[in-house]
């Protein structure tokens, strides 16, 4: 049973526009949120996260959206360049630091 | 500059083999992991460790060990190689100072064939 899910597996963007991932999460006890980028051949890095506590973040072109009543979180990326095009993880946590992974959504920017 | 390191980098294995793959850190961080990553299932929990002489089983552990002797390393062996182990592997650290401190630090992969 997959705690973590993003359904779209890919997602294709044309430059410029904004990019809307979707995440899902069905336990209730996570209290902090995670994505990742991943590029080929690469490790997972970082990109910005949200606390339970709070509905939104924002770091420059990335906002992240969280909706705990429908256990739902977003990422927005605005405004959307080629260099964004990789896989995007979302990943939950406990509080004790172990995150759970979301299958990927891979990014497609369009020039 | 801190970084995580992984090796091999690519490694072929015939089934029934132990295999050795290497993660090192020096973020000093106490907590280290490793997972595997499959299509269709983003990564999975292989085994973690929250500091030296501490190891824990994570989600998918059988026919997986590791061992934390010093805080840099974290060697995850597989004790007889499958074909189902056949996968790309990523070694991870965070520090453990509370939810803010989940953000985890990747290697950058071991591509793991059994044959």
């Amino acid at each position: 049973d997959q705690q973590v899910k993003q359904n779209s597996p890919s997602l294709s963007v044309q430059e410029g526009r904004i990019s809307i991932l979707n995440c899902d999460y069905t336990n209730s006890m996570f209290d902090y949120f995670l994505w990742y980028k991943k590029y080929p051949a690469e490790g997972p890095t970082f990109l910005i996260s949200i606390s339970s506590i709070k509905d939104k973040n924002e770091d420059g072109r990335f906002t992240v959206f969280l909706n705990k009543s429908a256990k739902h979180l977003s990422l927005h990326i605005v405004p959307s360049q080629p260099g964004d095009s990789a896989v995007y993880f979302c990943a939950a946590s406990y509080s004790n630091y172990q995150l759970i992974w979301g299958a990927g959504t891979k990014l497609i920017i369009k020039p | 500059d801190a970084e995580i390191t992984q090796s091999p980098r690519h490694k072929i294995t015939e089934t029934g083999r132990q295999v050795t793959l290497a993660c090192h850190q020096t973020w000093n961080h106490n907590n280290m992991f490793w997972y595997r990553q499959d299509l269709g299932h983003g990564l999975r929990l292989i085994h973690y460790s929250y500091g030296v002489q501490d190891t824990n089983k994570g989600e998918v552990s059988d026919g997986y060990s590791v061992s934390r002797s010093n805080t840099e390393d974290l060697p995850l062996t597989l004790e007889s190689a499958a074909s189902s182990q056949t996968s790309v592997y990523f070694c991870a650290s965070s520090e453990s100072k509370g939810p803010a401190g989940e953000t985890q630090y990747f290697g950058p992969g071991t591509r793991l064939l059994v044959l």
